[in-house]
C-alpha cells in the first residue's frame, strides 16, 4: 500500500503565482517524520524540511511554507510568489519507526513555473 | 562542508556485466542509504549502512549488494545486470539515523544495454 500519496502529478503556473503541493500519508506509528525534497533537472535531491509527528506547528521559510495537520494526515507545501527556479519535481516522504525509519517517498509532483 | 559525492556520474554497461558505484558521505555522517529512481517505480530504498554494517534492506534481489568502509564511504554493487536495472542511483547520508535529514548526492545514471 502506498504510504505517501501526492495526488498532483503536474502543476503549471505563471511566475509570481502561489502553488500548493498536497501530501497525504498513512501510518499507524505515533512517532514518525515527514520530509519534503526538491529535485531540479540536475537530478540531485535537495532537502527542504523535516517535521516530527509531535510538532504540528506550521513553518515558513522565505517563500516556502508547510502546513502539517495530523487530523487529516496531510503535510502540504506552498511556494509563494513562484519563480522559474522553483521548477522541479517535489517529493514528500515518510520515515516511521515500524519501518526502521526507511524513507518512503511519494510519486512526486512536477512543478513548472513559466515566465 | 563538502556535500555527498558519487562516482561515476554516468555509466553504460551491457546486460550480464556487473557494476560498482561509490558514495562519499558528508564528513561526520555515519549513516549511508542507497535509493534507486526509475520513471516507473519512483524512488525506492535499496539499503542503509551504519558503522560498516547493513542496518536495513529494501525489497531488491540479492544481485544488489553494498558495503561501508571504516571512513563511512560506501559502495554498492549490482551483478548480472538486467535492462531493468537502468536507473538513477542516489546515495544519501545522515548523521545517525535515516530519520534525520538525509542529504543526497548527485546520483549515478546507469544505463544497461
Amino acid at each position: 500500500a502506498q504510504k505517501v500519496t501526492q495526488a498532483q502529478t503536474e502543476i503549471s503556473v505563471v511566475e509570481k503565482e502561489d502553488v500548493t503541493l498536497d501530501c497525504v500519508y498513512e501510518t499507524r506509528d505515533t512517532t514518525y517524520y515527514l520530509f519534503w525534497y526538491k529535485q531540479p533537472p540536475s537530478g540531485e535531491l535537495v532537502f527542504l524540511i523535516r517535521r516530527n509527528s509531535f510538532d504540528e506547528q506550521n513553518e515558513i521559510s522565505g517563500r516556502y511554507s508547510w502546513n502539517f495537520q495530523k487530523s487529516t494526515s496531510s503535510f502540504n507545501f506552498t511556494i509563494t510568489a513562484s519563480q522559474v527556479v522553483d521548477s522541479a519535481v517535489y517529493f514528500c516522504a515518510l520515515s516511521e519507526a515500524s519501518n526502521d525509519y526507511k524513507l518512503s517517498f511519494g510519486a512526486g509532483t512536477t512543478v513548472t513555473v513559466r515566465a | 562542508k563538502a556535500g555527498v559525492t558519487q562516482t561515476p556520474r554516468y555509466l553504460i554497461k551491457t546486460r550480464g556485466q556487473q557494476v560498482t558505484l561509490s558514495c562519499s558521505p558528508i564528513s561526520g555522517h555515519r549513516s549511508v542509504s542507497w535509493y534507486q529512481q526509475t520513471p516507473g517505480q519512483g524512488l525506492q530504498f535499496l539499503f542503509e549502512y551504519f558503522s560498516e554494517t547493513q542496518r536495513n534492506k529494501g525489497n531488491f534481489p540479492g544481485r544488489f549488494s553494498g558495503r561501508q568502509f571504516s571512513n563511512s564511504r560506501s559502495e554498492m554493487n549490482v551483478s548480472t545486470l538486467e535492462l531493468g536495472d537502468s536507473a538513477l542511483y542516489l546515495c544519501a547520508s545522515s548523521l545517525d539515523s535515516p530519520s534525520y535529514e538525509q542529504y543526497f548526492g548527485p546520483g549515478t545514471r546507469l544505463t544497461v544495454t
